[in-house]
């Protein structure tokens, strides 16, 4: 049992160019969250989907695009990478069972951008 | 909007107790703890989803006073294990979940 896999775990992008953060849940889960950490900011959320075929702004989801392919994966893109994007990535996925909602997390993408 | 927590950090001693605020301005349908440490992936601790509901395991426990839309984190007796940053969650009823900036709890033996 995985839980949440996210690839890269690393990358180092250029100004400008293009990349597709990869997360996928073997749980089952409903809702798929991107976040993104910065050093006194917290987790910030990019864009989440509360089920499979829709998606929904966060608080910061200028500059990022998501696809929510199927029950399973969510994808978070970077048309045209700029450094204020560089930061740790993470993807989170939930389920409401009973009167618990626990959220897991992947491990995290660091992205940096020069 | 994030919520908001206080302190931003806190030092203890080993066997001290904590608490971490978390209030937010606009309507929480649920309230969520997790711990992150250095390096590593936030951690569920607990959900609270009624107002004045508590809840606890070991000897972390947590309220909500859904009226003043304010949560609070109680660690007793900490230990070592406790040191990371503490991050609330506001669930809204659409399904997302916003987190506040974190509270960098330390504790020293």
């Amino acid at each position: 049992n995985a839980g949440v896999t996210q690839t890269p775990k690393f990358q180092v992008l250029k100004t400008g160019q293009s990349m597709t953060l990869q997360c996928a849940q073997d749980m089952n889960h409903n809702s798929m969250y991107w976040y993104r950490q910065d050093p006194g900011m917290g987790l910030r959320l990019i864009y989440y989907s509360a089920s499979e075929g829709t998606t929904d702004k966060g608080e910061v989801p200028n500059g990022y695009n998501v696809s929510r392919l199927n029950k399973r994966e969510f994808s978070l893109r970077l048309e045209s990478a700029a450094p204020s994007q560089t930061s740790v990535y993470f993807c989170a996925s939930s389920v409401l069972r009973g009167s618990d909602t626990e959220a897991f997390f992947g491990q995290g993408t660091r992205l940096t951008v020069v | 909007q994030q919520p908001v927590q206080s302190p931003q950090a806190v030092i203890l001693r080993e066997g001290e107790d904590a608490v971490i605020n978390c209030s937010s301005s606009k309507a929480l349908y649920s309230v969520h703890w997790y711990r992150q440490k250095h390096g590593e992936a936030p951690v569920f601790l607990m959900i609270l989803l009624k107002g004045g509901e508590q809840k606890g395991h070991d000897k972390i426990s947590a309220s909500f006073n859904e009226k003043k839309q304010q949560s609070s984190l109680y660690l007793t007796a900490s230990q070592l294990s406790y040191s990371g940053t503490y991050f609330c969650g506001g669930g809204g009823s659409q399904g997302n979940l916003i987190f506040g900036k974190g509270t960098k709890l330390s504790v020293k033996p």
